[in-house]
């Protein structure tokens, strides 16, 4: 969709290196989220922002953290990165946070490889 | 935790063939949302849910939410290729303003 957009698309990192994803959004919604994909785990949330430099942890938090300092970005760190971080990751945006609108639209994914 | 469980995990069928997946929560849900994810692709929004017993239809696909709304099936009748991908349905918890997603049904057709 083009109202959100993440970058990189692709990023292989070393052991140990700090890695920051973002997530740029054009539509102006409140509310933005990280998750993380896995074969067998579906999608996990990482962190949550209902607004600027309002953020909230999600059920798989240890290791990342979050910034947004502006409603249209939000950035995604991971301190340390290390290999079980190995994931492709989702930017998803929403005008409610249960998505009552128009459900979720999430971003192309970013592909992170930690070698 | 509140967690949706989705099952089956994984599906294949014969092109043509009707396809079946079902999303159960352990707490009554205020909404249920159905995505579609195509092999190397994002989550797409299909559609929501709100009332109990709610049926809603698109096309060949089939969205139900049951009468208690702690369970919603999605059912895509006679199969074709472009339905290849992974469905996920995601829970609006009642009081929590949240959406959980279930781990998805991976769905392969032979054509």
């Amino acid at each position: 969709d083009a109202g959100i957009t993440q970058s990189p698309r692709h990023k292989v990192t070393e052991t140990g290196t700090p890695v920051t994803l973002r997530c740029h959004q054009t539509e102006n919604h409140r509310y933005m989220y990280w998750y993380r994909q896995d074969p067998g785990h579906g999608l996990r949330l990482i962190h949550y922002s209902y607004g600027v430099k309002d953020t909230d942890k999600g059920e798989v938090s240890d290791g990342y953290s979050v910034s947004r300092s502006k409603t249209e970005d939000f950035l995604l760190t991971l301190e340390s990165a290390t290999s079980s971080q190995t994931s492709v990751y989702f930017c998803a945006i929403s005008e409610t946070m249960s998505g009552t609108v128009d459900g979720y639209t999430f971003g192309s994914g970013t592909r992170l490889t930690v070698v | 935790g509140q967690q949706v469980m989705q099952i089956p995990q994984y599906q294949h069928v014969q092109e043509g063939e009707d396809f079946t997946t079902y999303c159960n929560s352990s707490t009554t849900l205020s909404n249920i949302q159905w995505y579609k994810q195509r092999p190397g692709g994002h989550p797409v929004f299909l559609i929501q849910l709100v009332k109990s017993g709610e049926v809603k239809k698109q096309k060949r696909l089939t969205f139900q939410f049951g009468e208690a709304k702690k369970n919603s099936s999605l059912h895509i009748t006679a199969t074709q290729t472009t339905d290849v991908g992974t469905y996920f349905c995601a829970g609006g918890i009642q009081g929590a303003q949240k959406l959980v997603f279930g781990q998805g049904t991976r769905l392969t057709i032979n054509p």
